[in-house]
């Protein structure tokens, strides 16, 4: 199975940061990747597909980048709904189909 | 608007069956794959199983495999998932997920709110 390593795990910033989360494949899966954001006690929600589209409604601080082992997540300006732990994960395996870690972000 | 509700959970021993149940309203449900989505308290996200529109392409994470089975009645607006086998870690709350399209592609583009399994002696 394809591994997703996701970092930080947790991070600390401030109303405004600009945040940045990390996920690697453990191979190539060109842009098959998607990023979730969930808030406690929430169902996860699809924020960006194929990697760097932003799906409809989302806020446009919110952006996703990369293709084959690295892909990059970004809030450009971190505000106190977002407040959540954020997942990749990636798609190019039909048949297992797996998350990062998680990345739960809060504010300092 | 799409909306996805799960029913069928509860505290079950180990060993024993559990059946879910996942009703869709809001969209057309026999154009889309669906999927089944777990999480274990306090971890991450794992997928479990997913379908496509015509139960002609099916697939199961390894952890579930020949102990789930992934079902689907367009007829009924359904998503089903049959449990046996059941182990303490197959614990968790079970999502249903919509697909954005006919085929498994992997996008869980609508969630359910989940159902929650208990594995307990």
């Amino acid at each position: 199975d394809i591994q997703m390593t996701q970092s930080p795990s947790s991070l600390s910033a401030s109303v405004g940061d600009r945040v940045t989360i990390t996920c690697q494949a453990s191979q190539d899966i060109s842009n098959y990747l998607n990023w979730y954001q969930q808030k406690p006690g929430k169902a996860p929600k699809l924020l960006i597909y194929d990697a760097s589209n932003l799906e409809t409604g989302v806020p446009s601080r919110f952006s996703g980048s990369g293709s084959g082992t690295d892909f990059t997540f970004t809030i450009s300006s971190l505000q106190p709904e977002d407040i959540a732990t954020y997942y990749c994960q990636q798609y190019d395996n039909l048949s297992a189909l797996t998350f990062g870690g998680g990345t739960k972000v809060e504010i300092k | 608007e799409v909306q996805l509700v799960e029913s069928g959970g509860g505290l079950v021993q180990p060993g024993r069956s559990l059946r879910l149940s996942c009703a869709a309203s809001g969209f057309t449900f026999d154009d889309y794959a669906m999927h089944w989505v777990r999480q274990a308290p306090g971890k991450g996200l794992e997928w479990v199983s997913g379908i496509s529109w015509n139960s002609g392409s099916i697939g199961y994470a390894d952890s579930v495999k020949g102990r789930f089975t992934i079902s689907r009645d367009n007829a009924k607006n359904s998503l089903y998932l049959q449990m046996n086998s059941l182990r303490a870690e197959d614990t968790a709350l079970y999502y249903c997920a919509k697909d954005l399209g006919a085929a498994p592609a992997g996008y869980f583009q609508h969630w359910g709110q989940g159902t929650l399994v208990t594995v307990s002696s």
